[in-house]
């Protein structure tokens, strides 16, 4: 009864490779993120996506493209990976709150993908 | 620019209690969260606060004065299981990526 699921769980690769990280969400929620947490512990939105829009953090490489085949699914796709790629990635999910009756969105997060890039 | 600051380690013993602080100052608010993440793992939710005032639920609290962009996470009756890294959320009225994040509080509990 994962609430936000991701795959896998960790991911080692070489510099120059293309991989993917899968999020699911069974919580009925209409936005999902994509953060990356760094060494020194901050989380930094990468993308936000709902069911009408996908805004793009400008600061993030084009490198990085997420993928949303239906409202529950939120994939991250990484070319040309770097070094500097490494972190761990978090995917989240919230209710639009104006779907919500103005609630807070409060996030739910999966449990991150430590990717190593050696 | 979005600035959140909030100290980046406390020490405390069990049975105490740990005020963690939080300042910010961002483009518009919407909120605040406090987020716990144990190592290794995903944040999970504690509290949020819109409105100036506390917030109690069980064993912690949370405080906010929006006219002075301030925040804290108290945690009473602290157990070894507190013992983890505790995140300040300010969700922003900015475009996208509505949350910013403190860099967190990594709360060490001692026998």
């Amino acid at each position: 009864d994962t609430a936000v699921s991701q795959t896998p769980k960790y991911l080692v690769t070489q510099m120059g490779n293309d991989k993917s990280i899968k999020c699911e969400q069974n919580l009925g929620h209409d936005t999902m993120y994509w953060y990356k947490q760094d060494s020194k512990k901050f989380l930094k939105i990468m993308f936000s996506y709902n069911n009408k829009e996908l805004i793009i953090n400008e600061t993030v490489p084009n490198r990085f493209s997420p993928k949303s085949p239906d409202k529950a699914h939120l994939n991250l796709h990484i070319n040309s990976l770097e070094l500097g790629d490494s972190a761990v990635y978090f995917c989240a999910s919230s209710q639009d709150p104006e779907l919500a009756g103005g609630h807070t969105d409060t996030q739910y997060f999966g449990p991150g993908t430590r990717l190593t890039v050696l | 620019g979005q600035n959140i600051d909030q100290p980046t380690e406390m020490t405390a013993t069990e049975g105490a209690i740990v005020q963690i602080n939080c300042t910010y100052q961002t483009s518009g608010f919407n909120g605040l969260f406090w987020y716990q993440q144990h190592a290794g793992e995903a944040p999970t939710f504690l509290s949020y606060n819109v409105l100036d005032g506390l917030e109690e639920k069980g064993r912690f609290s949370s405080f906010l004065s929006r006219s002075k962009g301030y925040s804290y996470l108290l945690l009473k009756e602290l157990q070894m299981k507190d013992s983890a890294s505790y995140l300040c959320a300010v969700l922003t009225t900015d475009s996208w990526g509505k949350f910013q994040f403190g860099a967190g509080t990594q709360v060490v509990v001692t026998p």
